[in-house]
């Protein structure tokens, strides 16, 4: 029962191709969340989603395009992979924007995307 | 502008000494601040969050912190740790007057726990 799932877990991929990270989550929260974590383990966001609406986009290149199917999902496409968007990224939810910022977020076990 | 600093990016302990992981953070508006845990391979996890009231939060495993205002700091502690407390330690703290949880994290301290 896996609250904050992520396919793949890892992906390995050539410099110029194009890339697609899947996340889901079963909490029933109307936030989401992608994270990009480093080589140094330093996490960023990068886009937030509530209820399908983009409210968060942070300066990522738009070669990043986050989609939200629904409320429970949100995918992560990345044209032209470059060598420096090797890193892990990871998808969070939390329960609803009302609660804001005082809300826990639930964080999936992350994509370990590495670009040769 | 807001901040937050993780002091050690690295802590060694023996198993059942007691630890204390830094945090300072930087705003001038009220806080709410956040520890979070990574263990390896693993996403994150909430361990203990402070919005109002008692400046001592109790966390899950065994963990506290206290909210200090004057030396805005959030610092962690257990008193007898474990082997299994061997993770990444985060702390956050969301962008103030948004109703929105745009997460800022410190650098992150690895707690090594040897036997």
């Amino acid at each position: 029962d896996t609250a904050v799932s992520q396919t793949p877990k890892y992906l390995v991929t050539q410099m110029g191709n194009d890339k697609s990270i899947k996340c889901e989550q079963n909490l029933g929260h109307d936030t989401m969340y992608w994270y990009k974590q480093d080589s140094k383990k330093f996490l960023k966001i990068m886009f937030s989603y509530n209820n399908k609406e983009l409210i968060i986009n942070e300066t990522v290149p738009n070669r990043f395009s986050p989609k939200s199917p629904d409320k429970a999902h949100l995918n992560l496409h990345i044209n032209s992979l470059e060598l420096g968007d090797s890193a892990v990224y990871f998808c969070a939810s939390s329960p609803r924007l009302a609660g804001g910022a005082q809300e826990t977020q639930y964080f999936g076990p992350g994509t370990r995307l590495l670009v040769l | 502008a807001q901040s937050v600093t993780q002091l050690d990016s690295q802590v060694p302990v023996f198993e059942e000494a007691p630890v204390e992981l830094r945090c300072n953070y930087s705003s001038s508006v009220s806080v709410y601040l956040f520890w979070y845990v990574q263990y390896p391979n693993q996403g994150l996890q909430l361990l203990l969050k402070y919005l109002s009231g008692s400046t001592l939060v109790k966390g899950i495993n065994g963990f506290e912190a206290e909210f200090n205002k004057s030396q805005t700091s959030f610092h962690l502690r257990k008193p007898s740790v474990h082997i299994s407390d061997t993770a990444e330690y985060f702390c956050a703290f969301p962008l103030v007057g948004t109703s929105y949880g745009k997460l800022t994290f410190g650098q992150g301290t690895i707690l090594t726990v040897h036997p």
